[in-house]
């Protein structure tokens, strides 16, 4: 089965430092990789994908994540974190058991706090 | 851009209520997935189509029913609400079976009391 593991429940950094949100996949064959942002009472917001290609993927508001095949891990980083960053973090990957008809499996989520 | 476009916002319904939430995907999208996100939870897959029909189907009470229409907007009908219902409940859309991404709306907030 498909699925994507989120070790931590909460991430604290400073505001400055460096940021890293961790993700493990589960798929069989390709894995296309996701990631969302959401805040309190808000949707799901894309931050950026994986599907083929380079395995450093940059995205919005300054956010990259690393494709590692060896280690099954897509992690999501950002070289100098905002307290406006602290939010919901959910890493998905796409579903391909399904027939075609892809949907998305979400991991349980990180709370990224970035204190001031 | 256009996004996709969720009505309503917010919903209160009493116990053993029905309610009715509305998904307008991105045009040219053609597949529709509803998601609940219970409080401090990750989004669960309840249910999908493919231009109009069924795709696939997650852990969606029976009590939940959806469809898509013509237009491809979407409607998830849910009956005998229960306080269990109480959820954000999100539509998403994509094309190309998700190559170019999904993109999802703010969400329905359903509070059943």
């Amino acid at each position: 089965a498909q699925s994507v593991a989120q070790p931590e429940d909460q991430v604290n950094v400073a505001e400055g430092n460096p940021l890293t949100v961790k993700c493990t996949y589960s798929v069989s064959g390709n894995p296309y990789l996701f990631w969302y942002v959401q805040y309190p009472n808000r949707g799901l917001q894309f931050l950026l994908k994986y599907i083929t290609g380079d395995n450093l993927v940059k995205g919005s508001y300054g956010f990259e994540a690393e494709f590692n095949k060896s280690q099954t891990s897509f992690h999501l980083k950002k070289p100098s974190a905002l307290v406006s960053d602290s939010a919901l973090y959910f890493c998905a990957v796409r579903d391909e058991s399904s027939g075609g008809y892809n949907k998305l499996i979400f991991g349980a989520g990180t709370r990224l706090a970035v204190h001031p | 851009a256009a996004g996709v476009i969720q009505s309503p916002r917010h919903l209160i319904k009493e116990k053993r209520e029905t309610a009715t939430l509305k998904c307008y995907p991105i045009p040219r999208h053609d597949t529709v997935y509803w998601y609940q996100q219970g409080p401090g939870q990750d989004p669960q897959f309840l249910i999908s189509f493919y231009e109009k029909m069924q795709s696939d189907k997650g852990s969606i009470p029976d009590r939940f029913s959806a469809q898509q229409f013509s237009d491809y907007h979407s409607e998830l009908n849910m009956s005998s609400l229960e306080l269990g219902d109480s959820a954000l409940y999100f539509c998403a859309s994509s094309s190309r079976q998700g190559e170019n991404g999904y993109t999802f709306g703010s969400g329905t907030r359903l509070t059943v009391v």
